[in-house]
């Protein structure tokens, strides 16, 4: 089984500033199976980064993937306050087929 | 614009089945897998099992033994069920659709608004 460890667990900055999430996986997987997602109070996660850089469609360009084998990070490059958010990765392949990390919680420093 | 809505009873009682139900509006569940995933209350997301349009179906070992997924394509609709529930599965439900491309079914590109099942006596 294939763990996701994600760091920090919370992160507090401003907005402007630049966020980067940490995903550790416990084994190397393909970056084709890595995706992230937000997640705000009281709704759905949606789809940020698969394949570890692509955007999802609608997606600002001020968000990027990056990473291979073990290390992946999800970077913002100037946040907006409505980034502000928990962000989760996820991996396909491993059984369970799909698994996610335990989350970021982004704060408003 | 492909939409999911699901539905189902709030509140189960101990030992007794969940149920659940996610309509899909928007586009056709054929040609597509789709998901349930749950979250309970302040924890993280787990997927449960997918289905296929065919029928085909892939399910989480950890709930394997209890969990029965279905799907009506006349109706556009696919289901969930749990049974033995106990108060560990207390939690938001997600349905969701699973992309597929040339690397096989790797994320989730729509889901549902998520329903709260709380299992209590």
């Amino acid at each position: 089984e294939i763990v996701l460890t994600q760091s920090p667990g919370t992160l507090s900055l401003s907005p402007g500033e630049r966020a980067t999430l940490s995903c550790r996986a416990s084994q190397s997987i393909s970056s084709s199976y890595l995706a992230w997602y937000q997640q705000k109070p009281g709704q759905a996660p949606r789809l940020l980064i698969y394949g570890a850089s692509s955007r999802a469609t609608g997606i600002p360009d001020r968000f990027s993937g990056s990473g291979s084998g073990t290390d992946f990070t999800l970077t913002i490059s100037r946040l907006e306050p409505e980034d502000f958010a928990v962000y989760y990765c996820q991996q396909y392949g491993s059984s369970p087929l799909y698994s996610f990390g335990q989350g970021t919680n982004l704060e408003i420093k | 614009q492909v939409q999911l809505q699901e539905s189902g009873p709030g509140l189960v009682k101990p030992s007794e089945t969940l149920s659940l139900t996610c309509t899909v509006s928007g586009g056709s569940i054929s040609s597509y897998y789709w998901s349930w995933i749950r979250q309970p209350p302040g924890k993280g997301l787990e997927w449960i099992a997918y289905i296929y349009y065919s029928g085909s179906t892939n399910c989480n070992p950890s709930l394997r033994s209890r969990v029965t997924i279905s799907v009506d394509t006349s109706k556009n609709h696919f289901s969930l069920k749990l049974s033995s529930v106990s108060a560990a599965d207390t939690a938001v439900y997600y349905c969701a659709r699973v992309q597929r491309n040339n690397y096989g079914l790797p994320y989730f590109d729509y889901w549902g608004q998520g329903t709260l099942v709380t299992v209590s006596s």
